[in-house]
């Protein structure tokens, strides 16, 4: 089956900084993708998307990077806030409409 | 508050018990998506349902059954419940079916937590 994972399973930045969130998918058939952010004792929330006819999508101080090629999602953050804090899932979505996560990154922001 | 409920926040039982967990989607929202999120397996798709219909399964185990009804709430039944079934459970909605390269975006619920001891 189909996995997703994470290159790195906690990032440490500083307020302000820019973040970004690595992640790596095995399905070169998926062909849609999406960043979650899932903050404690609450379910995801939705940040943003890409299909996969795309390579770069921005959305209000986050961007997503997709690189077919090499099959890997990023998630930049700009201007990193508190409010970021959470844990952060990238997701594949298959042509038989199954979605699969990633194991999530753990932000943290340094005030 | 993301528009979809669910009950009960908190379930303990024991093994070898069954319980069913309760989702009411978003207002509007014709699609019901269930995940399981565990310690070791993180988040993983079970299954879900568009209209009525089962639409996509995922790493569903057969103890485990879902439904959605005429209203569009939805319910998953577990059964023969496990030790390693201990995990929160989140139903999802979204407006419509996913497409061809794309999906509406899902929204969470806030989740049940189950603890089979």
């Amino acid at each position: 089956g189909e996995s997703v994972g994470l290159h790195l399973p906690t990032l440490s930045v500083q307020e302000g900084d820019n973040s970004i969130i690595n992640c790596a998918y095995s399905n070169s058939a998926s062909d849609y993708f999406i960043w979650y952010k899932q903050e404690s004792g609450k379910g995801p929330q939705f940040i943003i998307d890409i299909r996969s006819n795309m390579d770069k999508r921005q959305g209000q101080r986050v961007t997503v990077l997709l690189n077919k090629t090499v099959k890997h999602l990023s998630l930049q953050i700009a201007a990193t806030q508190p409010g970021d804090s959470a844990v952060y899932f990238c997701a594949e979505k298959n042509t038989g409409n199954q979605f699969y996560f990633g194991t999530g990154t753990s932000l943290t922001v340094i005030p | 508050d993301s528009g979809v409920t669910q009950t009960p926040k908190h379930l303990i039982t024991a093994t070898g018990q069954r319980v069913t967990l309760r989702c009411s989607p978003r207002s509007g929202d014709l699609s019901v998506y269930w995940y399981q999120q565990s310690l070791d397996q993180g988040l993983q798709f079970l299954i879900q349902y568009y209209n009525g219909e089962e639409r996509a399964k995922g790493n569903i185990l057969e103890r485990f059954s879902a439904q959605q009804f005429p209203d569009l709430h939805s319910e998953l039944n577990l059964s023969s419940l496990e030790l390693g079934d201990s995990a929160l459970y989140f139903c999802a909605s979204s407006l419509r079916n996913p497409g061809q390269g794309a999906a509406d975006t899902q929204y969470f619920g806030p989740g049940t937590r189950l603890t089979v001891l």
